[in-house]
C-alpha cells in the first residue's frame, strides 16, 4: 500500500525560502521507473505541475519555476524534499505529493501517470 | 509545454443522466512506441486530493466504476460519466504525462441539476 505524507511550515513569510518534505512508504525510490513529484493548488484554482524526481536522480522542473526549485532524495530515509526560494504571496498554495509510478504494456514498463496522492499541505504566504 | 484546455468550465446533470467533458491538447500526446495517448484523467472531490480515474486516455484504473469511461486519440479526448451519482460531485481534469513540463487542464465542476 503505497502512501505519501507532506510536512513542512504552513505559514511562510514573502522573500522567504521554502522547505517542503514528502515522506513516502509502499514502494522504494531506488526501483527503477519510480519518481515523486510535486504538484501545487492555489485556493479554488486549477492543478499546477512543479518537480519531478526519479529513482536514478534524473530532476525535472516547471520552466516557470525552475530557477526557484531544488527537488532531492533521500533514499534510505524514504523522502523527497521541495524548495522553494524566494516565497511570494502568489506561491499560496496546497501542495500535494505524488507518486509517479509505471504501467507495463506488451512486456515492458513504461512512465505511468500520478497515481497516489497525498493529502495536501497548505501553505499559506503572508508577512 | 503542451497546453490543455478543457470544456465546459462547469456543468450540472440530472442524477443518472450521461456526462461528458472534453480535454484539448495543443500538441499530440501519442507515444508512438507502445501506441498509447498520455493522457489522464483525475477527480477531485472538495478538500481532497485528486484520484486516479483514467490512464492512457481509455484504461480504467483499478477500483474506479466502470460508469467513467475515456475515450479519444491525438489531440482530442473525451471523459464520460455514464449514469451521474451524488458521489460523483467533483471537479474533473485531465493531464498530459506525454512530455515535461507535465500539464493539466483548468477543470471541469461537475454538479447536480
Amino acid at each position: 500500500q503505497i502512501t505519501l505524507k507532506e510536512s513542512g511550515p504552513t505559514l511562510v513569510k514573502p522573500t522567504q525560502t521554502l522547505t517542503l518534505t514528502c515522506t513516502f512508504s509502499g514502494f522504494s525510490l531506488s526501483t527503477s521507473g519510480m519518481g515523486v513529484g510535486w504538484i501545487r493548488q492555489p485556493p479554488g484554482k486549477a492543478l499546477e505541475w512543479l518537480a519531478l524526481i526519479y529513482w536514478d536522480d534524473d530532476k525535472r522542473y516547471s520552466p516557470s519555476l525552475k530557477s526557484r526549485l531544488t527537488i532531492t532524495k533521500d533514499t534510505s530515509k524514504n523522502q523527497v524534499v521541495l524548495t522553494m526560494t524566494n516565497i511570494d504571496p502568489v506561491d499560496t498554495a496546497t501542495y500535494y505529493c505524488t507518486h509517479r509510478g509505471i504501467r507495463v504494456l506488451y512486456s515492458s514498463s513504461w512512465d505511468g501517470p500520478f497515481d497516489y496522492w497525498g493529502q495536501g499541505i497548505l501553505v499559506t504566504v503572508s508577512s | 509545454d503542451i497546453v490543455m484546455t478543457q470544456s465546459p468550465d462547469s456543468l450540472a446533470v440530472s442524477l443518472g443522466e450521461r456526462t461528458t467533458i472534453n480535454c484539448k491538447s495543443s500538441q499530440r500526446v501519442l507515444y508512438s512506441s507502445n501506441n498509447k495517448n498520455y493522457l489522464a484523467w483525475y477527480q477531485q472531490k472538495a478538500g481532497q486530493p485528486p484520484k486516479l480515474l483514467i490512464y492512457w486516455a481509455s484504461t480504467r484504473e483499478s477500483g474506479v466504476p466502470d460508469r467513467f469511461s475515456g475515450s479519444g486519440s491525438g489531440t482530442d479526448f473525451t471523459l464520460t460519466i455514464s449514469s451521474l451519482q451524488a458521489e460523483d460531485v467533483a471537479v474533473y481534469y485531465c493531464q498530459q504525462y506525454y512530455s515535461t513540463p507535465l500539464t493539466f487542464g483548468g477543470g471541469t465542476k461537475v454538479e447536480i441539476k
